[in-house]
């Protein structure tokens, strides 16, 4: 089945920092999305981006379909950032919405 | 007005019971997950329903059983309760947009203890 590698594993910032999320995934998809699940276990949809690029406030997100990586961008961290940050993906010709193991994100004042 | 609802949202148990969690989606969606996180974070799919109808079934012990009874509404009963059944559950509801998934949605989870 289709792999998804996240990196980095973890990430600590200062409040005010950049960030950037990675998501490779080993086969074509037609639906990528990138989760925030809050520390209250929560899974907050960030965005749907099989392809292209979105942006809403201070996320960003890239999606290279061809290329086989979509890059998640934080800008102006804060600490209610914190969490875990997931990429998901369906391959084509399955309908299973497959997980990355997550970017644990902390993000201190 | 939530678009996914779970109940409940905490459950505590002794092993050998039987019990189930319930999902609701009011999003006029047409295809239904239920998904289980474990200790390390990961999520993992166990079921899909599309319109009532069992279309993925992952590798899952006899002892759980998905129910829909229609489209807004997907079950799970779990049988005989393990300690390694402890766990958070998400269900998630999507619109399937021809071939495509769709987005998909998440319930705020269910976390079973079995003890």
């Amino acid at each position: 089945g289709i792999q998804v590698e996240q990196s980095p594993p973890d990430l600590i910032l200062q409040e005010g920092a950049n960030s950037t999320l990675r998501c490779n995934f080993s086969d074509s998809v037609n639906n990528l999305q990138w989760f925030h699940q809050n520390p209250w276990g929560q899974l907050i949809n960030l965005f749907y981006i099989p392809s292209g690029t979105k942006q809403n406030g201070r996320l960003s997100a890239t999606t290279d379909a061809t290329e086989r990586y979509s890059l998640l961008y934080i800008s102006s961290s804060q600490t209610t950032d914190s969490g875990v940050y997931f990429c998901a993906v369906v391959a084509y010709n399955t309908d299973k919405l497959i997980f990355g193991t997550g970017t644990r994100l902390q993000v201190f004042p | 007005d939530t678009a996914v609802s779970q109940t409940p949202k905490y459950l505590v148990t002794q092993m050998g019971n039987d019990k189930s969690i319930k999902c609701e989606q009011n999003l006029g969606h047409d295809t239904m997950y239920w998904y289980k996180q474990d200790s390390k974070k990961f999520l993992k799919i166990m079921f899909s329903y599309n319109n009532k109808e069992l279309i993925i079934n992952e590798t899952v012990p006899n002892r759980f059983s998905p129910k829909s009874p229609d489209k807004a509404h997907l079950n799970l009963h779990i049988n005989s309760l393990e300690l390694g059944d402890s766990a958070v559950y998400f269900c998630a509801s999507s619109h399937r947009q021809g071939m495509n998934t769709g987005e998909l949605f998440f319930g705020e989870g269910s976390r079973l203890t079995v003890l």
